[in-house]
């Protein structure tokens, strides 16, 4: 499967701390995406890191990708209590990218 | 910025009862999915859309979804018979190209609740 998985599970940090956010899969990708998700909506795409990068960023966002190690880390800087989500990584299915598939996710906590 | 919108936010079904789940994508995407996330779990794929027909289906995607494209802004997820575990949130996505070269945009998901 290419299915990612996410570690930690969970993240408890303060307001103005670094969090960092693992993802790890299984089989070659053309690229990977990272999403977030606030309780009880819809997924929001954050950054798409394709394969021959090895670090991307985006505002407050920093993602690294290690194709020889099959993972893929999110950095969020500063972070603010609005950043409290889940954060999923996603790769193709396969080959031909007929779906997208999400791991189980880190649930990041911010307080302040 | 266009969105993904979904209907209903909210649909409470008795069990064996037939549901359609509706949603408008973004009006220039060409890619459609349907995805549901049961309670506190992960964001599971059900099935991809691509010219008029499913490109891509998972497991859960069984006989009784059925998913449609009516007319050239609406796409549709039919549940023929609703059972307990269906209970989830539902949510619709599209995108301007295949996932691989273009991230999904989500709508909020409809809630069913299936009793």
């Amino acid at each position: 499967s290419q299915q990612g998985e996410e570690d930690p599970q969970a993240l408890s940090i303060q307001e103005g701390e670094n969090a960092t956010m693992n993802c790890s899969y299984k089989t070659s990708i053309n690229n990977l995406q990272w999403y977030r998700q606030n309780s009880g909506r819809g997924l929001v795409h954050l950054i798409l890191i394709r394969s021959n990068e090895r670090e991307k960023h985006s505002g407050r966002l920093r993602v690294t990708l290690d194709t020889s190690k099959k993972s893929s880390s999110l950095l969020i800087t500063a972070s603010r209590a609005a950043d409290t989500a889940s954060y999923f990584c996603a790769t193709a299915l396969n080959q031909a990218g007929t779906a997208l598939i999400f791991g189980k996710g880190t649930t990041l906590s911010v307080s302040s | 910025e266009p969105e993904v919108t979904q209907t209903p936010s909210h649909q409470v079904t008795q069990m064996g009862q037939e549901v359609i789940l509706r949603c408008v994508p973004i009006s220039n995407h060409l890619y459609f999915y349907w995805y549901r996330q049961i309670l506190g779990q992960k964001v599971e794929f059900l099935v991809s859309f691509y010219n008029n027909e499913i490109s891509e289906k998972s497991e859960i995607f069984d006989d009784q979804f059925s998913v449609e494209r009516p007319d050239g802004s609406n796409f549709t997820l039919k549940i023929r018979s609703t059972k307990l575990e269906d209970s989830a949130m539902y949510f619709c996505a599209s995108s301007q190209t295949g996932p691989v070269g273009s991230p999904l945009h989500f709508g909020n998901g409809t809630r069913l609740t299936v009793t």
